[in-house]
């Protein structure tokens, strides 16, 4: 079964703090993870995906295998990276794609 | 290219009206996913096509629900009859063949729907 968890639906922390958000995966394949993000009342975008083992807006992702985990980090958290994550699994199967999400966490980062 | 377009932004109805969502996917895009999103569920997948085929519909909440993809630039989503739990943000999101390494899902603004 396909399935992506976000054990916090909510997440404070101060500016400056640092934050991670976390995410585990259940997929029989081999995994895709990206994560998105939501800024109030706007559409979904990409973040950074796994795949590219990039930094984005400070922010990494590791893909854990053995933990079936791809938690975000970032050492410094922004007020303006006050939003709605989620993290989502590129499933294949044989009629094609499918992207999975997760349920999401809301991140406040406070002044 | 403009991006995934859906139309209306917002949608107010009454309880019992037919409600339809339109959504036009990034020219060149095999897939096309419909999510509804709610405070209580989060996104949740409601329906995908692939090259207008219906693959999973599984996510379709009942038989009020149904999706159609005409075309490779047209999806619409309609609820009738509607209901006051229906009520969420509709996301319409495209992504190209699956042999594209770099794929992802590409969202619309989303249509944000009340039904009184």
């Amino acid at each position: 079964a396909q399935r992506v968890t976000q054990p916090e639906k909510l997440l404070s922390v101060f500016k400056g703090a640092p934050v991670e958000l976390k995410c585990n995966y259940s997929y029989s394949g081999s995994p895709e993870l990206f994560w998105y993000v939501q800024y109030s009342r706007q559409r979904l975008q990409l973040l950074l995906r796994h795949i590219s083992r990039e930094s984005i807006k400070g922010f990494t992702a590791d893909l854990n295998k053995g933990e079936t985990s791809f938690h975000l980090k970032k050492p410094f958290a922004q007020e303006e990276d006050s939003a709605m994550y989620y993290c989502a699994l590129r499933a294949l199967g044989n009629y094609g794609q499918n992207f999975v999400f997760g349920p999401g966490t809301r991140l406040s980062v406070l002044p | 290219d403009a991006g995934v377009i859906q139309s209306p932004r917002h949608e107010v109805t009454e309880m019992g009206q037919e409600v339809t969502l339109r959504c036009k996917p990034i020219s060149g895009h095999d897939y096309l996913f419909w999510y509804r999103q709610t405070m209580m569920r989060g996104l949740e997948l409601l329906i995908y096509f692939n090259n207008n085929v219906p693959i999973d519909d599984s996510g379709m909440p009942e038989d009020r629900f149904s999706a159609k993809m005409p075309n490779a630039s047209f999806s619409t989503l309609k609820i009738q009859p509607s209901e006051p739990r229906d009520s969420a943000v509709y996301f319409c999101a495209s992504s190209p063949r699956t042999s594209d390494m770099n794929t992802e899902a590409f969202f619309g603004q989303g249509t944000r729907l009340t039904v009184v």
